[in-house]
C-alpha cells in the first residue's frame, strides 16, 4: 500500500511570494488533514478535511492560507503572500474515517524557507 | 481546548540502556486517545504507541510501553534496550474521537554507541 505522497520536498521563496504544496492521500482515505510544524515545537493542525468538506479550520490564517480537496482524493495548500513566519515543514495525513478513531498517517513533509 | 506539555526537551543515554520521556496533558474530557509519535530526521512521522483513556492497561508494543496515569493526566514512555535506530524526535499527542491530533513541543532523544 502506498503512502502518503507530498510535492515538492523543498520549497525557498522570497517573502510576499505565493507557493503551493500538494498532497495525495492513501487510496481510500476519507480524511486529510494538514499540519504546519515551525522548527522547533510539534505539529499543528491548520485544516481538515472530510472528504471533499471541511471539518476544522479554526487555526488557518484565511487571510493568506488556503486549502482545497475539490474531488475528494488529493489536496493543494496556498500560501499567498508568504512572510518570514511562514517558514515550517507543512505536513499531510489522513485516515481512513472521520467520524471514528483511526489511525493518522503521515506524509515526509514539505520544507519551506521564506527568505 | 487541550494542551500537551513534554518537559524534556533533550535526553541522550547509552545504547541498550532503558529511557523513560515525560509528557503531561490536559483536558476535561473523560475519552481520549493519547499517542507517542517518532519523528527521525527524514521528518516522517511514525506512530510508536497508542493508549485509549478507557483502558486502565498500560500499553505496550514491544520494546516500547507506557504509563498511562489518567487521574494525574500523566503519560510517559518507556524505551527499553534502546538502539541507534531510536535515536528521533518523539511527539507526545491528544486526540478526542475522531478529531485533530494536539501535539506536545517534543524532546530530542539520542541514543550514544
Amino acid at each position: 500500500e502506498a503512502g502518503v505522497a507530498q510535492s515538492p520536498r523543498y520549497k525557498i521563496i522570497e517573502k510576499r511570494q505565493s507557493v503551493a504544496f500538494w498532497c495525495n492521500p492513501i487510496s481510500g482515505h476519507a480524511t486529510l488533514y494538514w499540519y504546519q510544524q515551525i522548527l522547533g515545537q510539534g505539529p499543528k493542525l491548520l485544516i481538515q478535511f472530510q472528504n471533499n468538506g471541511v471539518v476544522d479550520d479554526s487555526q488557518l490564517p484565511k487571510d493568506r492560507f488556503s486549502a482545497e480537496r475539490l474531488k475528494g482524493v488529493d489536496s493543494t495548500l496556498k500560501i499567498q503572500p508568504a512572510k518570514l513566519e511562514d517558514s515550517a515543514v507543512y505536513l499531510c495525513a489522513s485516515s481512513s474515517d472521520s467520524w471514528a478513531y483511526n489511525e493518522q498517517f503521515f506524509g515526509p513533509g514539505t520544507r519551506l524557507t521564506v527568505l | 481546548a487541550q494542551t500537551v506539555t513534554q518537559s524534556q526537551p533533550e535526553m541522550s543515554v547509552q545504547e541498550a540502556e532503558t529511557v523513560t520521556l515525560s509528557c503531561t496533558y490536559d483536558t476535561s474530557e473523560n475519552n481520549y486517545y493519547l499517542f507517542w509519535y517518532k519523528q527521525p530526521p527524514s521528518r516522517q512521522m511514525i506512530l510508536v504507541i497508542r493508549q485509549e483513556a478507557y483502558k486502565q492497561q498500560n500499553a505496550t508494543e514491544n520494546r516500547f510501553s507506557v504509563n498511562f496515569q489518567k487521574a494525574a493526566k500523566s503519560f510517559s514512555l518507556k524505551i527499553s534496550d534502546s538502539q541507534l535506530g531510536d535515536t528521533a524526535m518523539y511527539f507526545c499527542a491528544f486526540m478526542k474521537g475522531a478529531q485533530k491530533l494536539v501535539f506536545g513541543q517534543g524532546t530530542r532523544l539520542t541514543i550514544n554507541p
